[in-house]
């Protein structure tokens, strides 16, 4: 079974950086395209950024190009979100989630960052 | 970018009854990529429904969906006391994926 676990969170201050991490377990994780979705408090999912297996293309939701950047390692079998410039809209829960193509099977149990001076 | 746009907002009702939750497209969703999550207070998303009409591993049969083009329906046949939840419907056919906004079940 998929085991997804988020780290990193935070409190920062706007115009400030963060780094999330998520560790994989259970599943062959270089199979997996992976993806970063977040729930700002008391409201709706929203997708973030996804990355292909390979690591080789990145799709971004249009809010965070430019300031967000999706990796992975697969040997570590571990995804990355690096956060630049962050802004009070980005506090959320951000999960990590995964699956066969875009499908979000799998997720973690999230981590949250919180922009605030 | 493919709107997702779920009805009603909030539905009540009663343990053992039926279920009906919609959710609309503002575009046609190819390939039948189309997911239902539950959610409950305090936990991740948990995927219910895949391609439309899928179950998910571990999914009882008394959830089910339904749907095609831009118009998809997620009924819970019989309501048990832990199906009171969030519920979002989701679009990964294209970028940027999409979800709805969620439809509270809550307990009449």
């Amino acid at each position: 079974e998929a085991h997804l676990v988020e780290s990193g969170g935070d409190l920062v201050q706007p115009g400030g950086s963060l780094r999330l991490s998520c560790a994989a377990s259970g599943f062959t994780f270089s199979s997996y395209w992976m993806n970063w979705v977040r729930q700002a408090p008391g409201k709706g999912l929203e997708w973030v950024a996804i990355i292909r297996q390979d690591g080789g293309e990145q799709l971004y939701i249009d809010s965070v190009r430019g300031r967000f950047t999706i990796s992975r390692d697969n040997g570590k079998r571990s995804l990355y979100l690096q956060m630049n410039s962050l802004r009070a809209e980005d506090t959320a829960v951000y999960y990590c989630a995964g699956g066969t193509g875009w499908l979000t099977e799998s997720w973690g149990q999230g981590v949250l960052v919180t922009v605030s001076s | 970018e493919n709107v997702l746009t779920q009805s009603p907002g909030t539905l009540s009702l009663s343990p053992g009854e039926r279920a009906t939750l919609s959710c609309r497209a503002s575009q046609s969703v190819a390939k039948n990529y189309l997911g239902w999550y539950q959610q409950q207070p305090g936990q991740a998303p948990r995927l219910l429904i895949y391609d439309v009409s899928n179950r998910a591993t571990g999914i009882p049969d008394r959830f089910s969906g339904t749907g095609s083009g831009t118009d998809f329906t997620l009924t819970i046949s019989r309501l048990e006391p832990e199906d009171f939840a969030v519920y979002y419907c989701q679009q990964y056919a294209t970028s940027p994926l999409t979800f709805g906004q969620g439809t509270r079940l809550e307990i009449k």
